[in-house]
């Protein structure tokens, strides 16, 4: 089975433009996280879906929004901006294992190749 | 609050030495999950291993081995005969339940291993 994909690879952009990253998840998973990958840190959690429903949110700003479509499949918009927002942008998905509904904090993520955006 | 401590930042070995990457968390769950995961130069985040509160057992993965001790919030990871491949980032991270029935990783600063031939 392909793993998590994500496009575009790379992306350069300029202070104040908006950007859209897109990732899709393993077959049969339903939960997307994003992450934010500063060079030199650990990734930072921005936001998880499940369901199409934004369960969890990092300490990050309303620049920051995403969505997830009936596919799973998700994406990532960052408008206006900043030059800290350079950095490596990281999808996961995770499978909700046995009884229950929405996520557990026992489900593995598998995380995507990334995508470097970097702004000027 | 939650929290991943990586103090190594860069360690350098010469093929064959064994390794051990250290990772101190902080948590007031009773229920949590610790994983490793390995970031080669491609950048993807590859998944090594899940561990969860409860189970304190060693665990063995060919050259890999993981100690997890409670008593000292500690989940450290030994790569024994290290090889030029084992290069790469390496990432401690814990899972709690959040609100809502969500859950987040929190990461630790990563320990870049580097093994010279």
């Amino acid at each position: 089975d392909a793993g998590v994909t994500q496009s575009p690879t790379h992306l350069i952009k300029t202070r104040g433009q908006q950007v859209t990253l897109r990732c899709s998840p393993i077959s049969g998973h339903k939960s997307v996280s994003w992450y934010q990958q500063v060079l030199g840190q650990g990734p930072q959690f921005i936001f998880q879906y499940y369901e199409k429903e934004e369960r969890g949110r990092g300490n990050f700003p309303d620049r920051f929004s995403a969505r997830q479509f009936p596919n799973y499949s998700s994406e990532l918009n960052v408008n206006a901006l900043l030059l800290g927002d350079s950095a490596l942008y990281l999808c996961a998905s995770s499978f909700r294992k046995g009884m229950g509904t929405g996520t557990s904090a026992r489900d593995t993520q598998y995380f995507g190749p990334g995508t470097r955006l970097t702004v000027l | 609050a939650q929290k991943v401590t990586q103090a190594q930042t860069e360690i350098s070995v010469v093929e064959k030495e064994d390794v051990t990457l250290d990772c101190v968390y902080e948590t007031r769950d009773t229920t949590y999950y610790l994983f490793w995961y390995k970031q080669p130069p491609s950048g993807e985040l590859v998944f090594l291993i899940r561990r969860n509160s409860f189970d304190e057992q060693n665990e063995i993965s060919g050259r890999y081995s993981w100690n997890f001790q409670k008593s000292t919030s500690s989940f450290n990871f030994t790569i024994t005969a290290s090889q030029v491949v084992d290069s790469a980032v390496y990432f401690c991270a814990l899972s709690e339940a959040g609100d809502s029935g969500t859950y987040k990783y929190i990461f630790g600063t990563g320990t870049r291993l580097k093994v010279l031939a």
